[in-house]
């Protein structure tokens, strides 16, 4: 079974700044990552994903994240963020083969400060 | 092409009231799946489908009925709605080793009184 821990609930960030949002997961087998963002009143739509391959990974909307197998960690991150990045960012794991779903952190809500 | 949607939108129900749920995909997708959105929770898998006729258990199962009569369709059960079941209901679907993403559609609330 997996896991994931996204360590802050909250992120509070001017706009124009940069911002990490963290996540750690454990799995005792190799595991696909994913972020997705929810819009308020929406559904969920992916930022980006892990496969394989390169560990830094480009997403949509100017977003990026980094694989670090050693960390057990895939952080998101964006170098300037603006008022229409407010959201619930989630990041979520899963073992392969897709049948068994995604395993979610808690979410992580970012809110930016004009 | 309007990917994942879900009907209805919102609902209010008593306890011990049924009610289904249905999700549509329109994308030929093998594999769907049921979460429920909580405050502070994340979402949790309840069930999924790999296939037509096909159906399986997921984190939080309890509760819930479901079915995958057709390829397109992932109708989700409740016999007898408890408080404990309110919550944000999500559909999505995934055609794993040709895209591996999950597409979600838009949500279902559900009160139950």
């Amino acid at each position: 079974a997996q896991s994931v821990t996204q360590l802050d609930s909250q992120v509070p960030v001017f706009e124009e700044a940069p911002v990490e949002l963290r996540c750690n997961y454990s799995s005792s087998v190799s595991v696909y990552l994913f972020w997705y963002v929810q819009y308020p009143n929406q559904g969920l739509q992916l930022l980006l994903k892990y496969l394989s391959g390169s560990t830094l990974v480009k997403g949509i909307n100017g977003f990026e994240a980094e694989f670090n197998k050693s960390q057990t960690s895939f952080h998101l991150r964006k170098p300037s963020v603006h008022i229409s990045d407010t959201a619930e960012y989630f990041c979520a794991v899963t073992a392969g083969g897709g049948a068994d779903g995604l395993t979610f952190g808690k979410g992580t809500h970012l809110i930016i400060q004009p | 092409n309007a990917g994942v949607t879900q009907t209805p939108k919102f609902r209010v129900l008593k306890t011990g009231q049924s009610m289904t749920l249905l999700c549509a995909q329109d994308m030929n997708h093998e594999y769907m799946y049921w979460y429920r959105q909580d405050p502070g929770m994340g979402l949790r898998l309840i069930h999924y489908s790999v296939g037509e006729g096909t159906t399986a258990k997921g984190e939080v199962p309890d509760g819930y009925n479901v079915s995958r009569l057709k390829k397109q369709n992932f109708l989700l059960g409740l016999e007898s709605a408890a408080p404990s079941q309110t919550s944000v209901y999500f559909c999505a679907s995934s055609y794993w080793g040709v895209d591996e993403t999950q597409y979600f559609g838009p949500g279902t609330r559900l009160l139950v009184l």
